[in-house]
């Protein structure tokens, strides 16, 4: 079946330092949506890409969609305390949303 | 705007007894509804879509008569886990799109409840 691939499972960083997760689809992706779970939360909406190519920034995040529309990543630049978080990606295909296993980011002490 | 409000937060109950959860539109209309099971560590799965007067669709592998879906209202879901077992003890969260949008923007995101903690002793 359909599938969306995520990883790593878990990064651990040192306040400051970046942190990247990685998002792959068997098949081509209609869109693709990222949402941030924190710790005993529920999933927050962060930010949909619609077009092959598509680069989107807000603040330190910085979302792509490959060329093909089958993979997608968020980097976090210097991240702080506050990134704290599982962040999901969710491929929207045949009107299906398929979703990823998730990254958990973790802040070393 | 776009607000979820999904009650209880938590619960615990006994083995054998029922446990209705409700979800809620607050400040929209939604035709459709999503009830995700995710357990500890674990990504979303979808157990069920629940249609405004109609049934509910169920995902495969999920029993229907154990999860009742009832979506009387174009703002109300709810869901009840019947004859709870430990093993059902897991965090429920729906989600709802505006139905405004259903067909104008078919690829909007969801806005998601808090979840509900379900505890089965």
């Amino acid at each position: 079946g359909q599938q969306v691939m995520q990883i790593p499972q878990y990064q651990h960083v040192q306040e400051g330092e970046d942190f990247t997760t990685y998002c792959n689809s068997s098949t081509t992706l209609s869109n693709i949506q990222w949402y941030k779970q924190r710790p005993g939360g529920h999933p927050v909406f962060l930010i949909q890409l619609v077009k092959s190519g598509e680069v989107k920034k807000q603040k330190r995040l910085t979302f792509q969609f490959g060329e093909a529309k089958k993979n997608s990543s968020l980097h976090i630049t210097a991240t702080q305390t506050t990134d704290v978080g599982t962040y999901f990606c969710a491929g929207l295909s045949n009107y299906q949303l398929i979703w990823g296993a998730g990254t958990k980011l973790i802040i070393k002490p | 705007g776009a607000v979820v409000s999904q009650h209880p937060s938590w619960v615990i109950c006994k083995s054998g007894t029922s446990v209705k959860i409700e979800c809620r539109s607050l400040d929209f209309q939604a035709t459709t509804m999503f009830w995700y099971r995710q357990f500890p560590k674990q990504s979303l799965m979808l157990m069920a879509t629940s249609n405004e007067g109609s049934k509910a669709t169920y995902e495969q592998g999920v029993e229907k008569d154990k999860f009742l879906i009832n979506h009387a209202s174009l703002t109300l879901s709810t869901l009840t886990v019947t004859s709870a077992h430990p093993e059902d003890s897991s965090f429920y969260i729906c989600s709802a799109r505006p139905s405004v949008w259903a067909q104008v923007r078919r690829h909007s995101p969801l806005h998601f409840g808090n979840g509900t903690r379900l505890t089965v002793t």
